[in-house]
């Protein structure tokens, strides 16, 4: 069975400019979770999705952070313009989600490594 | 959700047993203990976790004091593909959200 997918792994881009990332959760999880990890930290959520809709954007700074989560499936998290300050790997993790579950253990991609230049 | 701490670094010979530490003094009643491991350059990775009983899978054993405000994660026998940083996180059951600290890097050398 196929993991979480992200793409691309790496990007490098001048400051200013926008990027996107993606990400392809694991077949039939409803939930999907977008995180940060800077150098040496654990990684911090930024949104969580149940299905389409985003039910936890706490973390998410809305001035120049996007998400979205069309048809409930892959999702795309956006930085328009970034900064230097985004210089980090984020994160996609996927679970099975839902109500009573006793462990909604989450599936982590690898993750996708920013170089905001 | 209540704060770990936990050993910045350790070291582990290979084969043998890698005991690690964490304090959760603040836990409350329905919190689970959560432990996570990140290989370089990968993604983290479920290990296992527990409420107050001792649990035990394929990959590790998870000790939680009576008292649950420590837990120590073991894995018995250490390889060198057990390199990594492990995260001890409290979770309140039914929500999704986890809460990393900043783990500890456990070396395992030959």
């Amino acid at each position: 069975e196929a993991g979480v997918v992200q793409s691309p792994r790496y990007k490098i881009i001048e400051k200013k400019q926008p990027v996107a990332f993606w990400c392809n959760p694991i077949s039939g999880h409803n939930t999907l979770y977008w995180y940060l990890q800077n150098l040496g930290q654990g990684p911090e959520l930024l949104i969580r999705y149940e299905n389409e809709e985003a039910v936890d954007d706490s973390q998410l700074p809305k001035d120049r952070f996007s998400a979205e989560r069309l048809k409930g499936v892959d999702s795309t998290l956006k930085i328009q313009p970034a900064e230097l300050g985004d210089s980090a790997v984020y994160l996609c993790a996927s679970s099975l989600g839902g109500r009573g579950r006793v462990n909604n253990e989450q599936f982590f991609g690898p993750g996708t490594r920013l170089t905001v230049l | 959700d209540a704060k770990t701490t936990q050993p910045t670094s350790m070291d582990c010979a290979e084969g043998r047993a890698a005991n690690l530490p964490c304090n959760h003094s603040t836990i409350s009643g329905n919190e689970y203990v959560y432990w996570y491991r990140q290989i370089h350059s990968q993604g983290p990775q479920y290990i296992i976790h527990g409420l107050k009983n001792n649990e035990t899978n394929e990959m590790a054993s998870l000790i939680i004091t009576e008292d649950r405000k420590s837990s120590t994660l073991i894995l018995p026998h250490a390889t060198l593909r057990d390199t990594a940083v492990y995260y001890c996180i409290v979770r309140v059951q039914n929500t999704d959200k986890l809460i990393f600290g900043t783990g500890t890097r456990l070396q395992v050398f030959p």
